[in-house]
């Protein structure tokens, strides 16, 4: 089945630890897209990457890193910098095209990051 | 600049009452996407509905059905015989080239129904 896999589903860390959040996707989409969700705020984007090796900052992306060896992952890495880690977590993918239509983003079932 | 203002934070309903969800957008571009997305305790974001900025025609698709009115720059979500299930947040989203590509997001508005 074509999808998006976000592994674990549940995650606990101590404060202070970095932590990496795995995005998977055999869609074979060009973008690849991580959001943070905390409650009352909507979806807001930590940074996105159009092509391998190669991403952008999104509105919140202090505090995280991300990497694009290979089409299909796109990890992200929750530094001991981010000084609120604990949200939802979701992973998105995308085709990119000139045409608007083809451009809907597909997500994943999400990584909830608890940190104590 | 993108913006999606959904201003109703929780609505609490009974069911089988209709139910309306508020969205309204803003943007720079005549050609853009609008998006409904589900969002039930499991925390996947299901995809409802998509439409783009030249087809104002209102779509009904079994209880749900939504009307959008680009004079009023908005893009409303009606629930009709509302069900237990239906209980879930509710997002608004907005796509266009003027936000390179990236979906810009509503807060969501979390709805109860209630047996």
């Amino acid at each position: 089945d074509g999808g998006i896999t976000q592994s674990p589903k549940y995650l606990f860390r101590k404060e202070g630890q970095n932590v990496t959040l795995s995005c998977e996707q055999n869609l074979n989409h060009d973008a690849m897209y991580w959001y943070r969700q905390d409650p009352g705020q909507g979806l807001r984007l930590i940074y996105y990457s159009q092509i391998v090796n190669d991403f952008q900052k999104g509105d919140i992306a202090e505090g995280y890193s991300v990497s694009r060896e290979k089409k299909e992952s796109f990890p992200l890495t929750v530094t001991s910098a981010q000084k609120n880690p604990t949200a939802f977590y979701l992973c998105a993918s995308s085709i990119i095209s000139g045409d608007l239509n083809y451009n809907e983003q597909f997500f994943g079932p999400g990584t909830r990051l608890t940190v104590l | 600049a993108q913006k999606v203002t959904q201003a109703q934070t929780e609505i609490s309903v009974v069911e089988k009452e209709d139910v309306t969800l508020d969205c309204v957008y803003e943007t720079r571009d005549t050609t853009y996407y609008l998006f409904w997305y589900k969002q039930p305790p499991s925390g996947e974001l299901v995809f409802l509905i998509r439409r783009n900025s030249f087809d104002e025609q209102n779509e009904i698709s079994g209880r749900y059905s939504w009307n959008f009115q680009k004079s009023t720059s908005s893009f409303n979500f009606t629930i009709t015989a509302s069900q237990v299930v239906d209980s879930a947040v509710y997002f608004c989203a907005l796509l266009s080239w003027a936000g390179s590509y990236q979906l810009t997001f509503g807060k969501g508005t979390k709805l109860s129904v209630i047996p």
